[in-house]
Parts: structure tokens; C-alpha cells; sequence
């Protein structure tokens, strides 16, 4: 049963390019959430989604990003027009049910550079 | 989520016990204790949960306290691949889970 999938692992972009982050939840699961972590600090929650729906994205920037779980495929971050600051590592996690007793489980992350 | 207080690093040496304590004194009746790590910059890794009941997997040990206000993650045998840091974690909601500044636990040989 593989895990959370995340790619690219490694993502270089130019200022003003756009940066497209993809995750594929573990096998059964419908509930995706994506995280930023910037160099040296902690995991910030960005948006929790499930198939088709956004349930919670108060942590997401309110320009440039988007997010997308569509009924087919995997979970698609957008960071449109991408600048220096949005450097940073961004994590998927996945969990089968959406109760406090569910563990959700984290993919290795795509480590975004803007040059 | 409620708040918790972590302790910002510890050391253990290897293959003794690392026993890594989480208060969360404002923690409600159906709300459960997490923990995840961190090793350098992978994705994190989760560990193990539980509501009032000390829990135990293949990875660690789970002790909460009668009155829920704290906890404790044992290690039973510190690895140097344990080192990473901690997250001690309650959920309030499904929709989320709020990571703090964590322990930073570094096992010595």
C-alpha cells in the first residue's frame, strides 16, 4: 500500500512562472490537507480539501494560490506568478475519514526554489 | 486546537529511554493527543494518538495522565534515527492539524 505521493520532489522556477504541486493521497483515502513549511520554520496549514470540495482554507494566500482535489486524480497546489518568498517546502497529508480519531499521513514533500 | 507546551529540546543518549513530556492543560473531553516527527526536513511521520487510554505501537509508547491535562511519548530505545524533532498535537477538528515549535530531541551515542 504505497504512501502519500508527492511530485515533483524537487521543483525550480523563475519569478513570475507558475509552480504546480501535485499529491496523490494513500490508496482510500478522500481527504487531502497541504502544509508550507519555509527554511527554519515550522508547518503551516494552508487548506484542507476532500474529492471536489474545499472544506477549509484559511491558511491559504489570499492571491496566487489555489488548490483542487477533482474527482479523478490527484490533488493539484497552484502558485500562479510565483515570487522568492514562496521558496519553502510543501507537504500533502491524506486521511481516510474526517473524525478526531483518524491519523492522517504525510507525504516527502516538494521542495519549491524560485530563482 | 488547544494549546500545547512542549519542552523546545532535550538530548537522550542512545539506546536508553527517551521519555518526551506534552502539556495540554486546556484539552476537552473528546479531543485526542497526537504525535508526529520530523526527521531533518521529511515529510512527518506519524507516531501515534490516543484519547485517555496509554496506548503502545511498534514505534513508542503513549501515557496520558488521569485528568488529560499532560503526556508523555516514550521511546523505549533511543536510536540515532530518532533523532528528529516532535510534535505533541490535540485536535479540535478533523479539518486540520496545527503543528507548534515541537522538542527537538537529539539522541547522543
Amino acid at each position: 500500500n504505497a504512501g502519500v505521493m508527492q511530485n515533483p520532489r524537487h521543483l525550480v522556477r523563475r519569478r513570475g512562472q507558475e509552480a504546480r504541486l501535485r499529491c496523490s493521497p494513500m490508496k482510500g483515502h478522500s481527504h487531502v490537507y497541504w502544509y508550507r513549511q519555509l527554511p527554519e520554520e515550522g508547518l503551516k496549514f494552508m487548506v484542507y480539501l476532500q474529492k471536489e470540495n474545499i472544506i477549509d482554507e484559511s491558511g491559504m494566500p489570499k492571491e496566487r494560490f489555489s488548490a483542487e482535489f477533482p474527482k479523478e486524480g490527484p490533488s493539484i497546489l497552484r502558485i500562479q506568478q510565483v515570487v522568492r518568498g514562496d521558496s519553502a517546502a510543501y507537504f500533502c497529508a491524506s486521511s481516510g475519514q474526517d473524525n478526531l480519531n483518524t491519523e492522517a499521513f504525510f507525504g516527502q514533500g516538494t521542495r519549491l526554489t524560485v530563482v | 486546537d488547544a494549546k500545547t507546551t512542549q519542552p523546545p529540546s532535550m538530548d537522550c543518549a542512545e539506546g536508553r529511554a527517551a521519555n518526551l513530556p506534552c502539556n495540554h492543560s486546556t484539552i476537552s473531553g473528546n479531543e485526542y493527543v497526537y504525535w508526529y516527527r520530523q526527521i531533518h526536513s521529511q515529510g512527518p511521520q506519524y507516531i501515534i494518538h490516543g484519547l485517555k487510554n496509554n496506548e503502545t505501537n511498534e514505534m513508542a509508547s503513549l501515557i496520558i495522565t488521569e485528568d488529560r491535562k499532560s503526556s508523555t511519548l516514550i521511546l523505549p530505545h533511543a536510536t540515532l534515527r530518532d533523532t528528529a524533532v516532535y510534535y505533541c498535537i490535540v485536535r479540535t477538528s478533523y479539518d486540520k492539524v496545527i503543528f507548534g515549535p515541537g522538542t527537538s530531541l537529539s539522541v547522543i551515542p
